[in-house]
């Protein structure tokens, strides 16, 4: 099955820095999404992204699906935005949502 | 449009007791996944349903974990007899087309 990689496995920044969380992935994707996983353990969603650039607010993301890679974008930190973010994909042909190791960010006040 | 539910939030058990967990998806997603996630891991796909079939339980432990989607809806996950290393987070997700929706999870506690 599809493998999925994420980087760095930790991150800690002062509040209003900018930050760029990487996902690899290991075959092509029909289905790539990013998430929070907030204190309390829900997975709450950020992007649907198999390809392209999309924003929200402060966040953005872009997957380049020919290199098979996504990268999430966290503009002006604040300490809210501490918690894991998980990549999932799909890879075509298999319908398995798999996850990444995530990426806990921390942000400092 | 409500979100996906799951119950219950908590549960302590003892090793080797019983456990179930239950799981409302969204109205009309015919896809529906229970994960795992153990505490410092990504979660791991335990079963995926699509309407009342299953399509992947490869990473499922069948011979304590069973789960069932009656009529293609609400489904149940279980556990018999549990295990200390089954402490544990356990998520429903689901799904129409593509993106996935989570629930809150439930957090399992084997004592």
């Amino acid at each position: 099955g599809i493998q999925v990689e994420q980087s760095p496995p930790d991150l800690i920044l002062q509040e209003g820095a900018n930050s760029t969380l990487r996902c690899n992935f290991s075959d092509s994707v029909n289905n790539l999404q990013w998430f929070h996983q907030n204190p309390w353990g829900q997975l709450i969603n950020l992007f649907y992204i198999p390809s392209g650039t999309k924003q929200n607010g402060r966040l953005s993301a872009t997957t380049v699906a020919t290199e098979r890679y996504s990268l999430l974008y966290i503009s002006s930190s604040q300490t809210t935005d501490s918690g894991v973010y998980f990549c999932a994909a799909i890879s075509f042909g298999n319908e398995k949502l798999t996850f990444g190791t995530g990426t806990r960010l921390t942000i400092i006040p | 449009e409500a979100g996906v539910a799951q119950s219950p939030r908590y549960k302590i058990i003892e090793k080797r007791q019983s456990v179930a967990f239950w799981c409302n998806p969204i109205s009309g997603h015919a896809t529906l996944y229970w994960y795992q996630q153990i505490l410092g891991q990504g979660p791991k796909l335990l079963i995926q349903f699509q309407n009342n079939g299953v399509v992947d339980d490869s990473q499922l432990p069948k011979d304590r974990f069973s789960a069932e989607r009656l009529k293609g809806v609400d489904s149940t996950l279980k556990i018999q007899p549990a295990k200390l290393e089954d402490s544990a987070v356990y998520l429903c997700a689901s799904s129409l087309l593509s993106e996935a929706f989570f629930g809150q999870g439930t957090r399992l506690t084997v004592v």
